[in-house]
Parts: structure tokens; C-alpha cells; sequence
């Protein structure tokens, strides 16, 4: 299956600091690509949807300056968190889906970045 | 989004196949019926997805009910590392739709030795 590849799988950080994540496809174009966020013992929950060259969508409850999200090229999403706060710490997972061909409705995810904020 | 109702968790015994089920009555017609499962500390995973009829691929089969109000995926042989969270999704499925992925809380399926 197509590959999605996140960096870094993990990271600690002080409160205050910003932090980068990177999304990659690997193999494919994605058109859109997604960020969720998933607390422990609970579901993933949809941050923003974001499509190539274009501004992100924010969920409901998600502060966009708080969380930059940039999709530059079809295969690069990056996810900002800025001043990262302890309340921040979580694990943030990408997700990408294929611009064309038959497997253009389903969703590919990264491994997931693990975030403890100090 | 049409809403969906799994069982919280499910035990199956290792080599031995698992049904699990999914109930979607507010299904719209278009919407294909898409299942993902994620592994401990890892993002989720696609496993099969259908609109109408039954559909087997590599790691499992779905049976999809006729009225398309309830689904089934079947894992024929299950191993310990089918232990995991399966999340049945409806999703639109028009080609160039934004619609994405809404995660319910899924089936926690433990495998047993």
C-alpha cells in the first residue's frame, strides 16, 4: 500500500517552544492531506484538512494560529505547533489521500508524532 | 455523517476467524463503508472498504447487509498482531469530495494465545 512517512516519531520540548512536523508521501500525490489529534484512551479527532496551495481548514475548537499547518506540494504537509503548552502534549498523526487513481478515497496515515510538552 | 455503533471491545483466540460488527442505519446511498484499524502507538491503518456488495482482499472480507444498514468485517485466520482498534467509517464516496475520515470510538479487539 502507499507509504506516509512522519518525522519525528517523537518529541519532547519546553513549554513555550515551537515544534515542526513533517508529512511526506511517499509514493503517491496527495491532493489532501489531514491532521488529527488522539489523547490518550481516546479516538482520533480532527484538527484541519488541508489541500496543495491552498489555506487549511480548521475544525471547530482549533486555533489556526496556534497550529500552522502548511501543504507547500503534493506530497509535503507540515504541522506547526507554536508556543507549546503542557495541555499540548499528544499524539499527532498526518494523513494523506491519493489526488487520482482508484485508491483516490482512501486515506493513508503516518506513524504518528508523539508531543510531550514540559 | 451517518452515525455508526460498534462494540466497545471483542476476544478472539489466535488462528481463529473474528466477525466484527458494525451497525450504520443512517447510511446514505452514496456513501461507501470503509474500515481502518490502528495498532498500539501507531496511526491507523486501511483495511477494506465496499458500497454494495461483499468484498475480500488480502486481510480480510467484508459482508455488507443488503438494506446496507450494518456491515461486517471478517478476519478469517486472526494472529496476535491483529490485536488492535477497528474503526468502521461511512464516507461519501464521489470522487474529488473533501469528506474525511470521522473516527468513532471502535472495537478494541484482543487476541488471545
Amino acid at each position: 500500500g502507499a507509504v506516509v512517512s512522519q518525522h519525528p516519531s517523537w518529541v519532547i520540548c519546553k513549554s513555550g517552544t515551537s515544534v515542526k512536523i513533517e508529512c511526506r508521501s511517499l509514493d503517491f500525490q496527495a491532493t489532501t492531506m489531514f491532521w488529527y489529534r488522539q489523547f490518550p484512551k481516546q479516538s482520533l479527532m480532527l484538527m484541519a484538512t488541508s489541500n496543495e496551495g491552498s489555506k487549511a481548514t480548521y475544525e471547530q475548537g482549533v486555533e489556526k494560529d496556534k497550529f500552522l499547518i502548511n501543504h507547500a506540494s503534493l506530497t509535503l504537509s507540515t504541522l506547526t505547533v507554536t508556543s507549546a503548552h503542557p495541555e499540548d502534549s499528544s499524539f499527532y498523526i498526518c494523513s494523506a489521500r491519493a489526488a487520482s487513481g482508484r485508491a483516490q478515497n482512501i486515506q493513508y496515515f503516518g506513524a504518528g508524532t508523539r508531543l510531550s510538552v514540559l | 455523517d451517518a452515525k455508526t455503533t460498534q462494540p466497545n471491545s471483542m476476544e478472539s483466540n489466535e488462528e481463529e476467524p473474528v466477525h466484527l460488527p458494525c451497525n450504520h442505519s443512517t447510511i446514505s446511498g452514496t456513501d461507501y463503508i470503509h474500515w481502518y484499524r490502528q495498532l498500539p502507538s501507531q496511526g491507523p491503518e486501511y483495511v477494506i472498504h465496499g458500497l454494495t456488495s461483499n468484498v475480500n482482499n488480502r486481510m480480510a472480507s467484508l459482508a455488507i447487509a443488503e438494506d446496507r444498514k450494518s456491515s461486517t468485517l471478517i478476519l478469517h485466520r486472526a494472529t496476535l498482531r491483529d490485536a488492535a482498534v477497528y474503526y468502521c467509517i461511512p464516507l461519501r464516496g464521489s470522487s474529488g469530495s473533501a469528506r474525511q475520515l470521522t473516527f468513532g470510538s471502535g472495537t478494541q479487539l484482543t487476541v488471545l494465545p
